[in-house]
């Protein structure tokens, strides 16, 4: 099974100031169509998770473009330009290239 | 926009069955199909498995392959998912993910599974 590990595991940020989480994977996630299934979803309190981004870098509808993926292979970043309160929550990344899907464990966002 | 409801929340007992029900409202499930994830308390994700409404493709985790059935009705608008041999470390949050690819990905609310003597 592909391992995700996230990083850090807990992320304290000030409001207004910008946050990065890291997730890896044990192999690549580049599949043979050449679509790369790294999705990241946001779980706030008390509710079901909901996907932010998907295919590494694409936004879905209704999420702030404060919200930003990036990388490539094993190597992904969710980034966050400006913390907003609403934002506090935990984050998930996903990889969908390889049976079975695995999920990060998962980063814990709150506020300093 | 699709929304998916889940059936309420169920206790049970060590070695007994549950069956939870997710309902597609406002479109079908899509070819993408559906997943199953859960989450025990204070735990992160795990994939369960994941059908395909219209070619009947499944895939299980290997940790509840031998245990687990997920089936469609055959409009492709609820999915079920059953979990045979309840033992208390399935005690967790069941959800029901409709996949939509670059459209979305819609989660049920949730259906808490308690198993417990």
């Amino acid at each position: 099974d592909v391992v995700m590990t996230q990083s850090p595991l807990s992320l304290p940020v000030t409001l207004g100031q910008p946050a990065s989480i890291s997730c890896r994977s044990s192999q690549s996630l580049l599949s043979s169509n050449g679509d790369t299934y790294l999705n990241w979803f946001q779980q706030r309190p008390g509710q079901s998770p909901r996907r932010l981004i998907y295919k590494v870098s694409n936004r879905d509808s209704g999420v702030p473009d404060r919200f930003s993926g990036s990388g490539s292979g094993t190597d992904f970043t969710l980034k966050i330009s400006r913390v907003e309160a609403e934002d506090v929550g935990v984050y998930y990344c996903m990889q969908g290239t390889h049976w079975p899907l695995t999920f990060g464990g998962g980063t814990k966002v709150e506020i300093k | 926009q699709v929304q998916l409801v889940q059936s309420g929340p169920e206790v049970k007992k060590p070695g007994a069955s549950v069956k939870v029900s997710c309902k597609a409202s406002g479109d079908t499930f899509s070819d993408n199909g559906i997943h199953w994830v859960r989450q025990a308390p204070g735990q992160g994700l795990e994939w369960m498995g994941w059908i395909s409404p219209y070619n009947g493709n499944i895939k299980y985790a290997q940790k509840v392959q031998d245990r687990v059935t997920m089936i469609t009705d055959t409009f492709a608008t609820t999915a079920y998912m059953e979990l045979r041999s309840l033992r208390s470390d399935d005690t967790a949050v069941y959800y029901c993910v409709g996949d939509y690819s670059d459209s979305g990905s819609y989660w049920g609310q949730g259906t808490l599974v308690t198993v417990s003597s």
